[in-house]
């Protein structure tokens, strides 16, 4: 079992719609979770992070955390064609370095 | 402020060659770290500086990988004898003191091996 797991899609949406991305993990010890954008052929820019159970909203963004069921997920709500890109979770667990997902693929469709 | 610099963006190599990548982190970040990136996947970690220190190196691939940090700010990443499986993005990230605080990355060196 990889330590991140992401379906890697291609997920498309249309324009409006909301993009539902998930992610498990395996370390129990993960403690703080981030999403990172990346465009093709750039590097991944953070866009949310959560460290407590629940939901956290941020502009159309919204990470929900369970860590029992060692599960974390980030919605897009009115997505936007620029939103079109890949979404890695990387959860940051008792070594201080990020494990990656290998993302997924969203593309929304004008 | 100026965010992680990398350089060069782009290299071309030959088989055999030694390569030298530049990270300059943000200013005062007092973590830094360097990932190797393949097509298609999320970034693999290959090590991890406090200040000067190497406090982990368990992703380098190889003892062909080396990563220096002598001043606690600018590192770099060097590849002995190259092979073609090195080609790869290679991301350097930098992270200030204190919990919870994010990875910022820079655009990566995208390495080619001919």
């Amino acid at each position: 079992q990889k330590e991140v797991e992401q379906n890697s899609g291609p997920l498309s949406v249309p324009e409006g719609a909301i993009a539902s991305l998930n992610c498990t993990y395996s370390d129990r010890g993960s403690q703080s979770f981030f999403w990172y954008r990346q465009y093709s052929g750039k590097s991944p820019e953070l866009i949310m992070f959560i460290y407590s159970n629940g939901d956290k909203e941020d502009g159309r963004f919204t990470a929900q955390l369970n860590k029992a069921s060692q599960y974390v997920s980030l919605l897009i709500r009115d997505s936007q064609p620029s939103d079109s890109a890949t979404y890695l979770c990387a959860p940051s667990g008792s070594a201080r370095q990020l494990t990656f997902g290998s993302g997924t693929q969203l593309t929304v469709l004008p | 402020g100026a965010g992680v610099s990398q350089s060069p963006r782009y290299k071309v190599a030959k088989r055999g060659q030694d390569v030298a990548l530049r990270c300059d982190p943000i200013s005062g970040h007092v973590s830094l770290f360097w990932y190797q990136q393949a097509l298609g996947q999320g970034p693999e970690f290959l090590t991890y500086f406090q200040n000067e220190a190497q406090l982990d190196k368990s992703g380098l691939p190889s003892d062909r990988f080396f990563a220096e940090r002598p001043e606690g700010s600018v590192s770099t990443l060097k590849i002995q004898r190259t092979q073609q499986e090195d080609s790869a993005v290679y991301l350097c990230a930098s992270r200030a003191a204190g919990p919870y605080q994010p990875q910022h990355f820079g655009d990566g060196t995208r390495l080619s091996i001919l």
